[in-house]
């Protein structure tokens, strides 16, 4: 069974950074592009970012392009999203999912919820 | 704001059938790029609904299906039932902005 479980959200101050991990299993991670999605309170969903296979190419959102930092680990079946300089407008609940836009994402976590307030 | 353009909500009657549009432009459907749909239920994480423009992944019901044409896609779900009352967002590829959702369209059951 395919199953993403995310972890590492919580409540941070604006500028502060928090790390956010996706653990896969029932799959072959390495074979998968994966993404992050995200979804403010009460809007609709936002793609963040994706990497490929083996991480050579990674793409972002323009709103959090030098901010964010999309990573995995594929020995370890684990997806990263390294939030950094982070700002009100970037509370929500993140998701990772398997796949990309290309061919959809057919498997998503239950997400974990970022809130930056002071 | 979103490349992708959806209503923001569609109702129908038990039994009716519904459809979803969704509108974008030459750097995303128009340039040949797939459409998917995802269904989402109030606090738990979206659904593959459709993907490949007209496909559904095993276990989602024949009531659902997907077309696309031009820089325009449609889900249509009949047979209306009570469980179907949720979200629904589209998907595509866009040139300047990779991974974009529509803005999502809330489906009531009356």
């Amino acid at each position: 069974e395919v199953q993403l479980v995310e972890s590492g959200g919580g409540l941070v101050q604006p500028g502060g950074s928090l790390r956010l991990s996706c653990e896969a299993s029932g799959f072959t991670f390495s074979s998968y592009w994966m993404t992050w999605v995200r979804q403010a309170p009460g809007k609709g969903l936002e793609w963040v970012a994706n990497i490929k296979q083996d991480g050579s190419e990674k793409y972002y959102v323009d709103s959090v392009k030098g901010r964010f930092s999309i990573s995995r680990d594929n020995a370890k079946n684990s997806l990263y999203l390294h939030m950094n300089s982070l700002r009100a407008e970037d509370t929500a609940v993140y998701y990772c999912a398997r796949g990309w836009v290309v061919a959809g994402n057919d498997y998503w976590g239950q997400g974990t919820l970022v809130t930056v307030s002071s | 704001q979103s490349v992708l353009t959806q209503p923001p909500s569609v109702s129908g009657a038990p039994g009716q059938r519904v459809t979803i549009s969704c509108t974008g432009s030459s750097s995303n459907i128009g340039a040949g790029y797939d459409v998917h749909w995802y269904q989402q239920f109030p606090g738990t994480a979206p659904k593959l609904l459709i993907y490949g423009n007209s496909n559904r992944p095993s276990g989602v019901p024949d009531r659902f299906s997907g077309s696309k044409s031009g820089t325009s896609a449609s889900l249509a779900i009949t047979g209306l039932q009570a469980e179907d009352e949720a979200d629904y967002y589209c998907q595509s590829y866009d040139s300047t902005l990779s991974g974009s959702f529509g803005g999502g369209t809330k489906l009531t059951v009356l």
